[in-house]
């Protein structure tokens, strides 16, 4: 089946560094790509999709582009700040099959230090 | 506001109780879940309705009902309470049943069992 495949956190950075988060994932259709944050005690919530193939999702400072060669999606910042610490879910949506879940990768968690 | 809100957000409860969680979303979604997060932030889709169809019905034990009165409610009802149903649980919907633009999340529901 589909599936996703997250860095293992937990990630810390310090204040202003960049941050890479990687993602790959295997699908057998033309999945859209998200990315979601959870800040703690909160829900998850969408910070950037991509729908096809070379898409740049961007928000607040992140982006990732939908490589298909590569199979990856992976997240990018260049001046991370201390209030995106967060966990990070990389997720696709397996557009082909009825029936088929919305498929989550683990989550990495992120701190940034001042 | 335009939201997916459950209620309550935090749940203490003695062991073989049962409560409920209830779930509403007022952005003319047709489609709804629960997912279960575990302590270490794995998510864990449990049920999904498609206009109050049953779609999806994980490996779940049958002490978990979930009831979709209308398309904008998913309540999650849970029989005889154990331990392991620690957990945060998160009702989420979707514009189609494949979520190809994105979940939209409830903020939780801490279930403590004691």
């Amino acid at each position: 089946g589909d599936s996703v495949t997250q860095m293992e956190g937990p990630v810390t950075l310090s204040e202003e560094a960049f941050l890479t988060i990687n993602c790959t994932y295997t699908a057998t259709g033309y999945p859209s790509l998200f990315w979601y944050v959870q800040y703690p005690g909160e829900g998850l919530q969408l910070l950037l999709k991509a729908t096809k193939a070379d898409d740049k999702g961007s928000n607040k400072g992140f982006e990732a582009t939908y490589r298909k060669e590569t199979t990856s999606f992976h997240l990018e910042k260049g001046s991370v700040q201390v209030s995106d610490s967060a966990v990070y879910f990389c997720a696709l949506s397996p557009r082909d099959n009825y029936g088929q879940n919305f498929v989550f990768g683990p989550g990495t968690r992120l701190s940034v230090l001042p | 506001d335009t939201a997916v809100s459950q209620t309550p957000k935090y749940l203490v409860t003695q062991m073989g109780n049962d409560k409920s969680i209830k779930c509403e979303q007022n952005l003319g979604h047709d489609t709804m879940y629960w997912y279960k997060q575990d302590s270490k932030k794995f998510l864990k889709i449990m049920f999904s309705y498609n206009n109050k169809e049953l779609i999806i019905n994980e490996t779940v034990p049958n002490r978990f009902s979930p009831k979709s009165p209308d398309k904008a409610h998913l309540n999650l009802h849970i029989n005889s309470l154990e331990l392991g149903d620690s957990a945060v649980y998160f009702c989420a919907s979707t514009l189609d049943y494949q979520g190809t633009y994105g979940y939209t999340f409830g903020s939780g529901t801490r279930l403590t069992v004691v």
